[in-house]
Parts: structure tokens; sequence; C-alpha cells
């Protein structure tokens, strides 16, 4: 089983639609973070999230962590095709301070 | 200006050979990361190092061992491999893996297929 679970795992809209990513766990985190991956690279980090119930803003992203810090979410609005891409969420794991993944959101935004 | 390098890009072997993969970087990061990424793009770690501590992946085979000949490298040795193995390896690195704004630092993958 997944330490953290994220849904939908697939995800097709029409540029200028808004849309929601979430990622799930039992288990508490201290931060969270998540990056975006685009084919034939490795991910790159958007943002972390330390504080429960902290709500970050990157241009058109919105990012989330849980009251609990066990939940995350991502929300962007007006999606444009350049946002296309496989989007990771990853919390640090008490035991080994590693960042562990969850299997990702492929996102595809048609113009 | 590549933070984190990964060599070959691709690679290619019959399966009982062994292989290794390369891993640079050069933001005097204290710690390095290989990363294993299925079909389905799941990420998965497999060791973290730096110089005092290796820290394995309890899953990871024996088959597969770091190599580290200074700060800036950590090398995957990849001994008689086999038809699961093939799959997207990742380098990372971060300065602190116990601060939480200590980023993972990615190459951009070696893509492994074991025929």
């Amino acid at each position: 089983t997944q330490l953290l679970e994220q849904s939908p795992q697939f995800l097709s809209i029409q540029e200028g639609e808004n849309l929601t990513v979430y990622c799930n766990s039992s288990s508490v985190f201290s931060s969270l973070q998540w990056y975006r991956q685009e084919p034939g690279e490795g991910p790159v980090l958007l943002v972390t999230v330390v504080t429960g119930g902290e709500v970050k803003k990157l241009k058109r992203l919105t990012f989330q962590f849980g009251d609990a810090r066990k939940d995350s979410s991502l929300h962007i609005t007006a999606a444009q095709p350049g946002d296309t891409g496989l989007y990771l969420c990853a919390g640090d794991d008490y035991n080994n301070n590693d960042m562990r993944f969850g299997a990702g959101t492929r996102l595809t935004v048609k113009p | 200006d590549t933070a984190v390098s990964q060599t070959p890009k691709y690679l290619v072997t019959q399966m009982g050979n062994d292989k290794s993969i390369k891993c640079e970087q050069n933001l005097g990061h204290d710690t390095m990361y290989w990363y294993k990424q299925d079909s389905k793009k799941f990420l998965k770690i497999m060791f973290s190092y730096n110089n005092k501590e290796l820290i394995i992946n309890e899953t990871v085979p024996n088959r597969f061992s770091p190599k580290s000949p200074d700060k800036a490298h950590l090398n995957l040795h990849i001994n008689s491999l086999e038809l699961g193995d093939s799959a997207v390896y990742f380098c990372a690195s971060s300065q602190d893996p116990s601060s939480y704004n200590s980023p993972l630092h990615f190459g951009n993958g070696t893509r492994l297929t074991v025929t």
C-alpha cells in the first residue's frame, strides 16, 4: 500500500477549466511538497506546505495543507496547456527524513 | 549549469549483465538519493546517502549498490540485471533532509531497459 494516495490518477480537461487534485494519507506529515514532472525530465518542486490549514498560492495554482496535516489539495484556475504534466505530492517520512511520493495525477489540458 | 546530472540518459542491456549509472550534483548538497520510477510513474526511494550514513530501503535487492567517491557523486551499480529492473532511475539531492525548506533537486532520469 502506498503511503500517499493521489486522485484522480488521470485528468483531461479543456483550456480555461478549473480543477482540483488530491493527496491523501492516514499518516501525519511535518511537511508536504508538490512537484510537477514533464516527460523526459525529473520532478520539479512547486511548493512546500508546513502548517496545518496552510494555503499557498503560486499564480493560478492554490495549494492547501489539511488541518490534520494528513492531506493536501492542488487547485488550478483557468488551466492552460502549459499546465500539462504529472503532479506528484510527497511527504516526509519521520523515520528516515526521506520524501515518500504518491503515484501522481497525470493532467492533460487540451487547447 | 545543470544542477543534478545523470548519465546515461538511456541504457539498454541484456539480463544478467552488470551496469552502472552515474550521478553528479554541483549544488553543494550534503545528501543524495536514488529513486526508481516504474511504468505507473510511482516514484520509490531506493537509497539516501550523506557523508555519514547510507540508508537503504529494505525492499531494494542487494544487487543494487550505491557508490559515492565523494560528496558530489552517487553512482548506482546494478548486478545481474533482471527484466523487472526496467524503469526510470532518478538521482536527487537536497541540502538538509530534516529541513522543511530543503526540496529535492532531481536529475532528468536514466531509462533502463533490460531485455
